[in-house]
């Protein structure tokens, strides 16, 4: 597609249920990101998939997230057993290969625990 | 810790002037990058800066890079009510590593 695409784009879940958040990146692009936002806050890592290295894991929060990429196009953020404390905007970026090019991003899935 | 860090953490200035943002950070980089966020959402990208370089513009946007202090500024000429957004700075440390964004700065312009 033309830009990075991102669903849903709002989700409201109970909290102790798990979520899936999906992402469509630009075809083409080989590096897929994953940041939170919480409200007036920062974007924090979260993970990144470069191609078919291993992915970079060190800012999922803990145990109950995980992310995975298929075939080097969608990826799938899972959030197990959801807390408040994960309410926030989620958001997906691509770009083409490594360094020295900006990302894409998507608009992002506003998850809201209660 | 976070690698970028703008200032100020929020601007608010009349429709027409210029805008000054800057960012710090601490180690080296590769390129420092600056993004637009309106509403809350998905960012834009403004402008990337390599390492070697010192100035870029793009549009109504400039921006320098000082990396003997690791400081870098965006300036925005003649602003309009539509700049008001969040921008961020975010550095790239080596070309295979992954940009780290600041906390941004939140510019309103007022018509």
């Amino acid at each position: 597609g033309a830009g990075v695409s991102q669903s849903p784009s709002n989700k409201v879940t109970e909290k102790g249920k798990d979520v899936e958040l999906r992402c469509d990146p630009i075809s083409g692009h080989t590096a897929l990101y994953w940041y939170r936002q919480s409200l007036g806050q920062g974007l924090e890592f979260l993970i990144y998939f470069q191609g078919n290295s291993a992915p970079d894991k060190s800012g999922l929060p803990s145990d109950r997230f995980s992310a995975e990429r298929t075939g080097g196009s969608v990826s799938t953020l899972t959030i197990q057993r959801t807390q408040q404390e994960d309410s926030a905007v989620y958001l997906c970026a691509s770009r083409l290969g490594t360094g020295g090019h900006g990302y894409t991003f998507g608009s992002g899935t506003r998850l809201t625990v209660v | 810790s976070q690698q970028g860090e703008e200032d100020p953490q929020a601007l608010s200035i009349q429709e027409g002037e210029n805008a000054t943002m800057n960012c710090s950070y601490k180690t080296s980089i590769n390129n420092l990058q600056w993004y637009r966020q309106n509403s809350g959402r998905g960012l834009v990208h403004l402008i990337l800066i390599r390492s070697n370089e010192r100035e870029k513009h793009s549009g109504r946007l400039r921006v320098t890079l000082d990396t003997s202090k690791k400081s870098s500024s965006l300036l925005i000429t003649a602003s309009r009510a539509a700049d008001t957004a969040s921008y961020f700075c975010a550095t790239e440390k080596t070309s295979y590593d992954k940009v780290i964004f600041g906390p941004g700065t939140s510019l309103s312009v007022i018509p």
